[in-house]
């Protein structure tokens, strides 16, 4: 069966520079959540869109946007980078009453 | 490749009692972790318990508690007195010793009756 795909899997940039990274759902889940885990903490929520409208906002730095595309994919604009924001970043999609199913995530690094 | 299994959508509790979350998954890993993550409408993800494969001995923290059944790759949540507070979205969670990511089950909607 299709999981969320994200991509890339791996993603090395420089401080300052800009990162993107994708988020394809399950085919027909209405909506899709980012999220951010550093090392050793806690996945942090950032932000959720249902239906292409952003339904959710937790915590993601305003050097941060997202969007999701009339496709349903997402992606998470980060700009501005700082060694911080070094962290695996996942999504998940989900439709009413069928549960979650997250992706492997992104491992993002900072240097 | 590991997966993790929750085959539970919804459950529904009546207040002070006792609610058990199932967890199965499959790894050939022999070190890893466990996890429940609970997820209130904040969707913030809060850990409410861990396990480690190379302890015996079930996790506990307070009301919460797991059986940790390595043989049968089993890790269910009990809650003890449930509480309104304690409604929301259950997350088990899996990560090997040699993979930092985590691998998540799809959920449990924990419902409490008052």
């Amino acid at each position: 069966a299709a999981g969320v795909i994200q991509s890339p899997r791996h993603l090395i940039k420089e401080k300052r520079e800009t990162a993107t990274l994708k988020c394809y759902p399950i085919p027909r889940h209405d909506t899709v959540y980012w999220y951010q885990q550093g090392p050793g903490q806690d996945p942090q929520f950032l932000i959720s869109f249902y239906e292409k409208m952003q339904s959710d906002k937790g915590s993601i730095p305003d050097r941060f946007s997202a969007q999701q595309f009339s496709d349903y994919h997402s992606e998470l604009n980060m700009s501005s980078l700082e060694l911080g924001d070094s962290a695996l970043y996942f999504c998940a999609s989900s439709l009413v009453a069928y549960g979650y199913t997250f992706g492997s995530g992104t491992r993002l690094t900072v240097v | 490749a590991q997966t993790v299994t929750q085959s539970q959508p919804e459950m529904s509790v009546q207040e002070a009692e006792t609610v058990t979350l199932s967890c199965t998954y499959d790894t050939s890993e022999s070190d890893y972790y466990l996890f429940w993550y609970k997820q209130p409408p904040s969707r913030q993800m809060i850990l409410v318990i861990r396990q480690e494969a190379y302890k015996q001995q079930n996790a506990t923290e307070n009301r919460f508690s797991v059986n940790f059944q390595k043989a049968a790759k089993s890790f269910s949540l009990k809650i003890s007195d449930s509480q309104l507070g304690d409604a929301a979205m259950y997350f088990c969670a899996y990560t090997g010793d040699s993979n930092y990511q985590l691998i998540w089950g799809a959920g449990t909607k924990l419902i409490i009756k008052p």
